[in-house]
């Protein structure tokens, strides 16, 4: 079974600065997908990124990227000149490529930008 | 329509009762999930529709727990005997197929479910 680990249960920063949120996994799996979502006090899960194993390029969206480290089974998410719209849960997940349909998520980070 | 919609939003009940939990996907969506998400943790996977079928339902914590898609479109998550324990936000996504990391999930705003 696989199984997402999100160590750090809350951070802060200043807005406009960068912040880094981590990630580990377990798995067996060579092939997967793995994403950040962003969960808002209005409790919907939006996409902020995702990642396919075997693409060995970081995925980068906008003022979003991740550092993606297979063999350490890592995830990062750095968020550069954060805004207090990025103020939410963050949670890391993890989905096999081979019919599983299940998303496994971490347990979540508290991100909090402070004006 | 324009998102995955719940209903209801919030749902207080006492125990023993029986709830019934609404999720409306994305018009031609195939694919169906619910999630259940407990105070303080990620959401942790219940039920796995494709069109009218359950196509895993290995998620659900026990017996009391059932939930239907006779059209292949709404989907009703049902709740007997509700217990302290089932408090939680239980969330619905819609995929235009599967998930398999390929089509990604569009999740709903949740219910949140309080037994007391």
């Amino acid at each position: 079974a696989q199984t997402v680990t999100q160590s750090q249960p809350e951070m802060s920063v200043q807005e406009a600065e960068t912040v880094t949120l981590s990630c580990t996994y377990d798995t067996s799996e060579s092939n997967y997908y793995l994403f950040w979502y962003k969960q808002p006090p209005s409790r919907q899960m939006i996409l902020v990124i995702r990642q396919e194993a075997y693409k060995q390029q970081n995925a980068t969206e906008n003022r979003f990227s991740v550092n993606f480290q297979k063999a350490a089974k890592s995830f990062s998410l750095k968020i550069s000149d954060s805004q207090l719209g990025d103020t939410a849960m963050y949670f890391c997940a993890f989905i096999s490529n081979f019919g599983n349909e299940k998303l496994t998520f971490g347990t979540g980070t508290r991100l909090t930008i402070i004006p | 329509g324009a998102g995955v919609s719940q209903t209801p939003s919030n749902k207080v009940t006492e125990k023993g009762k029986y709830v019934e939990l609404r999720c409306d996907p994305i018009s031609g969506h195939t694919a169906l999930y619910w999630y259940r998400q407990s105070l303080g943790q990620g959401p942790e996977f219940l039920i796995y529709f494709q069109g009218t079928g359950a196509a895993d339902d290995s998620g659900l914590p026990n017996d009391r727990f059932f939930a239907v898609r006779p059209e292949g479109s709404v989907s009703t998550l049902k709740i007997q005997r509700t217990e302290r324990g089932d408090s939680a936000v239980y969330l619905c996504a819609s995929s235009p197929q599967g998930a398999s990391g390929a089509n990604v999930l569009t999740f709903g705003a949740g219910s949140r479910l309080t037994v007391l």
